[in-house]
């Protein structure tokens, strides 16, 4: 069984910098592209990024670009979204997706920037 | 970028009667490879996403085979043949053909 568990997920000041994991089983990590996506609060659903399978190549939603960074460790099976600089506008629910398919999504956890 | 835009954006759904949802995108979503990678998520009130379509017509395993996906380059329906009463919730469209990655707004079911 396909499990993401996702965590991470805190109250922040605007400008601060949160890391999210997220430990995945039941599926052959180091062979599948990853994503992360997010929904604000009573909003629809938003891409953020996606990493390669050996890691070497990402991409980036704009709205993230340059202050967010995607990573991933393929013996522990572990997912990672940096983020910094963060923004009110970046209060969401964060999602560790499998593969670029979004084929299996986690809970998510959650992110809320404010003063 | 590839918009996606639903429509309804809301549907009053009565029991065993069937809905079809719409997903337009402002450019082809025909890859290189010939795949159209258009997929359909449903979203339950307090769950996270699940998907439902994959590659404009591919139901995923447990998926009943009330939904059924289909369209052309630009233009994609998700039809439900007979609603039932743990089909409420929000339906969303989703491309995997171009970057960035996008979804359409979503649509809100609810039972009349």
């Amino acid at each position: 069984e396909v499990q993401l568990l996702e965590s991470g997920g805190d109250s922040v000041q605007p400008g601060g910098s949160l890391r999210l994991s997220c430990a995945t089983s039941g599926f052959t990590f180091r062979n599948l592209e990853m994503t992360w996506a997010r929904q604000a609060p009573g909003k629809g659903l938003e891409w953020v990024s996606t990493i390669s399978e050996s890691g070497g190549t990402s991409h980036f939603a704009d709205s993230v670009k340059g202050r967010f960074t995607i990573s991933r460790d393929n013996q522990r099976s572990m997912l990672y979204l940096q983020m910094d600089s963060l923004r009110a506008e970046d209060t969401a629910i964060y999602f560790c997706v499998k593969g670029s398919a979004f084929d299996s999504w986690g809970q998510g956890t959650m992110v809320s920037v404010s003063s | 970028d590839a918009v996606l835009t639903q429509s309804p954006l809301s549907l009053a759904v009565t029991l065993g009667q069937p809905a079809s949802i719409s997903c337009r995108s402002s450019q082809s979503l025909v890859h290189s490879s010939g795949n159209i990678y258009l997929a359909w998520y449903h979203q339950r009130p307090g769950q996270s996403p699940r998907r439902l379509i994959y590659m404009l017509s591919y139901r995923d395993r447990g998926v009943p085979d009330r939904f059924s996906g289909s369209g052309s380059g630009t233009d994609f329906t998700l039809t439900i043949s007979r609603v039932e009463a743990e089909d409420v919730g929000v339906f969303y469209c989703g491309q995997g053909t171009h970057w960035p990655r996008t979804f359409g707004q979503g649509t809100r079911v609810e039972l009349k």
